[in-house]
């Protein structure tokens, strides 16, 4: 198993900055992703974060909006930039790798723009 | 048609009741993931399963590869089992990419 931080738990923001979410796991993990849950909703898929190299996005999402690094197999940052409302929502880290089929995930992230 | 769809979306109980969500889905999977989201948002991995039947506790999920569908059983269910239960699938395998349910919103009344 996997023990990830993700951090923070919570915040309320205004509308036109950015904050930036981190998450940090216990192993070196492949594969590690962002997602996003709007209110009532199910979890969708912002992208995967790729060690050294460029995060490949999801349909809908673009590198402008949500920057991702991943530095190392341990640790990823996702940052919501130009905040607005509608951006409120859960985001959570995911990781894996592809020798093992679970899912594993951070605590969340719970984000209000004001 | 959403690829992974629950039922119930919402579902009260008593203590003490045996509940069932259900999972269908219309794609080829590598396995079917359960998992376990409380108000806070933190989301809990309780079960994956390719094939057959798993019981931890309680909880008990199984899976109907031909026929798609997998269902997840609570016996004896307890006020601490008030969550939103999600069901989700990887659908290449050995990736994580996951899709998942709309979540069946579970509450159980003292």
């Amino acid at each position: 198993s996997a023990v990830i931080s993700q951090k923070p738990s919570r915040d309320i923001c205004q509308r036109g900055t950015s904050l930036t979410i981190q998450c940090q796991v216990d192993s070196q993990v492949t594969m590690m992703f962002w997602y996003r849950q709007q209110p009532g909703q199910s979890l969708t898929l912002i992208a995967t974060a790729n060690q050294g190299s460029e995060a490949t996005y999801e349909s809908g999402f673009v590198i402008d909006k949500f920057p991702i690094s991943r530095p190392n197999l341990t640790f990823s940052t996702l940052t919501v930039s130009n905040m607005s409302p509608e951006d409120s929502s859960i985001y959570l880290c995911s990781v894996g790798s592809r020798l093992v089929v679970a899912a594993f995930f951070g605590q969340g992230t719970r984000l209000t723009v004001v | 048609k959403n690829e992974v769809e629950q039922s119930p979306q919402n579902l009260t109980a008593q203590e003490g009741e045996f509940i069932t969500i259900n999972c269908s889905y219309s794609v080829g999977i590598s396995a079917l993931h359960w998992l376990q989201q409380h108000p806070g948002g933190g989301i809990v991995s309780l079960f994956m399963l390719s094939s057959g039947k798993k019981k931890h506790g309680r909880l008990i999920a199984t899976i109907n590869i031909q026929e798609k569908h997998s269902s997840l059983h609570i016996t004896a269910s307890h006020p601490r089992d008030s969550a939103v239960y999600i069901c989700a699938v990887s659908i290449s395998r050995g990736a994580q990419k996951l899709v998942f349910g709309q979540g069946t919103r579970l509450t159980i009344n003292p």
